[in-house]
Formats: structure tokens, sequence, C-alpha cells
């Protein structure tokens, strides 16, 4: 079936780069999605990649989709204690509407 | 414009009470999703509409039901809570590229 793999936990200095990996195992998604929950609250849509890109930039984010691999990246460059988060990859559903498959999530942990 | 609201934002049930969870969305969205977040779990979901007056089952929709009966409403109903559906329940909404996720509410069955 459908499953969106995330490693847990990531740790980074403030000002460095991180990324986030992600793996998926349906290749007819449409789109894969990149979103942000801070502690108590909701899920924030940071950005999207519809299918047939490579990349995609915005600001400091870069999403990067290795179609082949099914392997998607989320690279925050300039990274602030204000990104410490959990970050959910998601793939688009084939079978549910255009539901989401969430992974379980990465916390993104930033030190001073 | 709000997006996308629910209501209550928490609540706390005994076993074998039954409660509705209401979504609101105002961006005349046709798709609309009710999921479910536990410690350490990404979101799983539980029921969809695909428009007004249709429903379908998720990967966890056992003891839940809804009902989409207006276009903006998504109602999410539990007959008879169990501890088991502890949990922190996201309604969401989309056009066909964006979801759009209300804040949450809290859910705590004892």
């Amino acid at each position: 079936g459908e499953d969106v793999e995330q490693s847990l936990f990531l740790s980074v200095r403030e000002g460095d780069s991180s990324v986030i990996n992600c793996t998926y195992t349906d290749s007819s998604s449409t789109y894969l999605y990149w979103y942000k929950q801070e502690p108590g609250a909701g899920l924030q849509l940071l950005t999207y990649i519809f299918s047939n890109m490579d990349m995609k930039q915005d600001q400091r984010l870069t999403v990067l989709l290795n179609k082949k691999d099914k392997h998607l990246s989320l690279r925050i460059a300039d990274t602030q204690t204000g990104d410490s988060a959990i970050y959910f990859c998601a793939e688009s559903s084939a079978q549910a509407g255009t539901a989401l498959i969430f992974g379980k999530g990465t916390t993104l942990s930033v030190s001073s | 414009n709000a997006g996308v609201t629910q209501t209550p934002k928490f609540r706390v049930l005994k076993t074998g009470q039954s409660m509705t969870l209401l979504c609101a969305q105002d961006m005349n969205h046709e798709y609309m999703y009710w999921y479910r977040q536990d410690p350490g779990m990404g979101l799983r979901l539980i029921h969809y509409s695909v428009g007004e007056g249709t429903t379908a089952k998720g990967e966890v929709p056992d003891g839940y039901n809804v009902s989409r009966l207006k276009k903006q409403n998504f109602l999410l109903g539990l007959e008879s809570a169990a501890p088991s559906q502890t949990s922190v329940y996201f309604c969401a909404s989309s056009s066909m590229a964006e979801q759009f996720f209300g804040p949450g509410t809290r859910l705590t069955v004892l």
C-alpha cells in the first residue's frame, strides 16, 4: 500500500542549512507536500511540488524530487530557531479523492 | 476569510458518550477531510467527502460517522466514544493542489 517514510529527528545549529528527507511509495502521486507543525498548533502548508518537476525554490526553502528513487527532500537555508517544529512529508492519495498520506514527521531542533 | 474552522477546540468525554465535531470552510472547496493525529504518528485519514452529499471511508473509519449536508460543512460524529479515540482531530479542505487544515480539536475520552 501507500507509505511515506521520514527520519524522526534532525538537529542543526542556527545559520546552518537543514535537509529533511522523505521516501514515498505511490509513483502515481500527483503532488508531494511539506507541512510544518509547531507545538499545539495545526498544520501549515510550506510548499508542494508537482510530480513532473525536479525542483522548486521558494525563498529559504528548496524542494528536490527524484521520481525514479521516489525521494523528496526539503532544504531550509539559514535555519533559524523559529524553524524548530515538526515537518511532515505527504503524498496525494490515488484512492481517496485528493486526501494525503503523511509520514510520521521529522522533529527539527535548532540550537543557537 | 476565515479558512477552515473547527469547533470545539477541546473536549473531554466519558466512555460511551456521543459528540459531533464541526468543520466549516469558506473557500468553496469541493473536497473535505477528517484526520486524526496520535503521538509519534502522522495524520491518518478517517473519512472524506468529494462534494456535498457524498462521504467515503478513509484509512481508520471505525467508530466514526460523517455527514456533508452543506458544501461548507463537514461533521464528524462519535456515537459511543472509546478511550482509543483520544486524539487530536484535524479537518481539511482542498482545491486540486492545496490542502488547508483547521486548528484541530483535542479530544480526551476517559
